[in-house]
């Protein structure tokens, strides 16, 4: 049974540094991709960044350079920091993880979901 | 970016009958890399169909999702009670990935 478990910091600062951690227990996948995933309240879900088995990394243009994504394989550990908070970033950040199985099947592991809200 | 539009905001059905939820792209889809997620207040989403008709596993046979280049659909039919939910589609063929604005499906 895989399991997604995630952490960070849940009120900041504007100004701030959001950094939050998706751990991964159970399971063993050679071919994933991990994603980070936020919705605003009351809102729909926006892509945040991407970071896949080869080590590629994809991020949304419209954060404008403020995401930075890691993984920690040892640890099963995905990543996300985001900087200079405003407002607009309060949300709920899901870590989801995409995993390509046998024939091609894909299957989607999710994190609990993190309330970040930002404000002074 | 590829624009994701769910024309119907909110689709009032009543159980058993068959819900069509669409969603078309201001651009043609790369490798029909297209996917369905339900939805249901305080979870995550589910993934329910990618490659805009395959089920990843546990989705029930009455959900099935259809379409290529910019015009896909789910459709879900003899609506069981636990289908009302808001459905959003992805597009994860070209980034920056998106969703569209999602699809209340509510009871009638």
């Amino acid at each position: 049974q895989v399991q997604l478990q995630q952490w960070g910091a849940g009120l900041l600062k504007p100004s701030e540094t959001l950094s939050l951690t998706c751990a991964v227990y159970g399971g063993s996948f050679s071919e994933y991709y991990w994603n980070w995933i936020r919705q605003s309240p009351g809102k729909g879900l926006e892509w945040i960044a991407e970071l896949d088995h080869r080590g590629g990394t994809k991020n949304n243009p419209s954060l404008k350079g403020r995401v930075t994504v890691s993984i920690d394989t040892s640890k099963k550990q995905f990543s996300l920091k985001l900087t200079s908070l405003t407002a607009a970033d309060t949300a709920v950040y899901y870590c989801q993880l995409s995993v390509t199985r046998f024939g091609g099947l894909i299957v989607n592991y999710w994190g609990q979901g993190s309330l970040v809200t930002v404000s002074s | 970016e590829i624009i994701l539009t769910q024309s119907v905001g909110t689709l009032s059905l009543s159980p058993g009958e068959r819900a069509t939820v669409s969603c078309r792209a201001s651009q043609s889809v790369p490798y029909t890399h297209l996917a369905w997620y339900q939805q249901k207040p305080g979870q995550a989403p589910r993934l329910l169909i990618y490659g805009a008709s395959s089920k990843t596993t546990g989705i029930p046979d009455r959900f099935s999702g259809s379409g290529s280049g910019t015009d896909f659909t789910l459709t879900i039919n003899r609506l069981e009670p636990e289908d009302f939910a808001v459905y959003y589609c992805l597009q994860y063929g070209s980034p920056p990935y998106t969703f569209g604005q999602g699809t209340k499906l509510e009871i009638k």
